[in-house]
């Protein structure tokens, strides 16, 4: 089963309207990490916002704000008048002890969101 | 300036051939990880490494190799028993010892493709 679904492929929207992109997430651990990445065309992954399981409260950083919510298993999050500049691909992950796994991140498959001038 | 970088940018390999990517951090940074990310897709862990001179494997390890001999560096060589490839690799790296409250920063990537 996939433990992190980002359900929307590609999103496109012209600039300056809000969007939103969806993350739901799947785990038995009581303490785990939720995170989200942006990977611009050049590649690299910038992390923008960690997020604990124990800590619902939503946040704002400029125009990005995150959305969690235990009940739905969802950390959605989003931008508020979008810019060219945020045309990139944008990942959601969670980080968690339980199945065994190793220490790394569980990506989701990303959104590609387009923002046209 | 700190920070990930990682070397080639492209990087070709021939059939039967071994290749090594190369992951420098200069951020004091305990534990590495690298990554393979194929179109359309999220990043799927290859191998992380804790600490100097151990490692584990991740869920796609198979036709990889890694070593860490210094804490700054930690190559990856993908080996002839790895029949497809073709993928960008991304190195990353988190303060502590791969717990799962790190946040791992990632570097630039390189772009393996097969002749």
């Amino acid at each position: 089963a996939q433990k992190v679904t980002q359900a929307q492929t590609e999103i496109s929207v012209v600039e300056k309207e809000d969007v939103t992109l969806d993350c739901v997430y799947e785990t038995r651990d009581t303490t785990y990490y939720l995170f989200w990445y942006k990977q611009p065309p050049s590649g690299e992954l910038v992390f923008l916002i960690r997020r604990n399981s124990f800590d619902e409260q939503n946040e704002i950083s400029g125009r990005y704000s995150w959305n969690f919510q235990k009940s739905t298993s969802s950390f959605n999050f989003t931008i508020t008048a979008s810019q060219v500049v945020d045309s990139a691909v944008y990942f959601c992950a969670l980080s968690e002890r339980s199945g065994g796994g190793a220490d790394g991140l569980t990506f989701g498959k990303g959104t590609h969101l387009i923002i046209q001038p | 300036d700190g920070g990930i970088t990682q070397s080639p940018k492209y990087l070709f390999r021939k059939e039967g051939q071994n290749v090594t990517l190369s992951c420098e951090q200069n951020l004091n940074h305990d534990a590495m990880y690298w990554y393979r990310q194929d179109p359309g897709q999220g990043l799927r862990l290859i191998y992380y490494s804790q600490i100097v001179n151990d490692f584990q494997k991740g869920d796609i390890a198979e036709g990889y190799s890694v070593s860490r001999e210094k804490k700054e560096s930690f190559p990856l060589t993908v080996t002839s028993a790895q029949k497809n490839p073709t993928a960008f690799y991304l190195c990353a790296s988190s303060p502590g010892l791969a717990a799962i409250s790190e946040t791992q920063y990632f570097g630039p990537g390189t772009r393996l493709l097969v002749l």
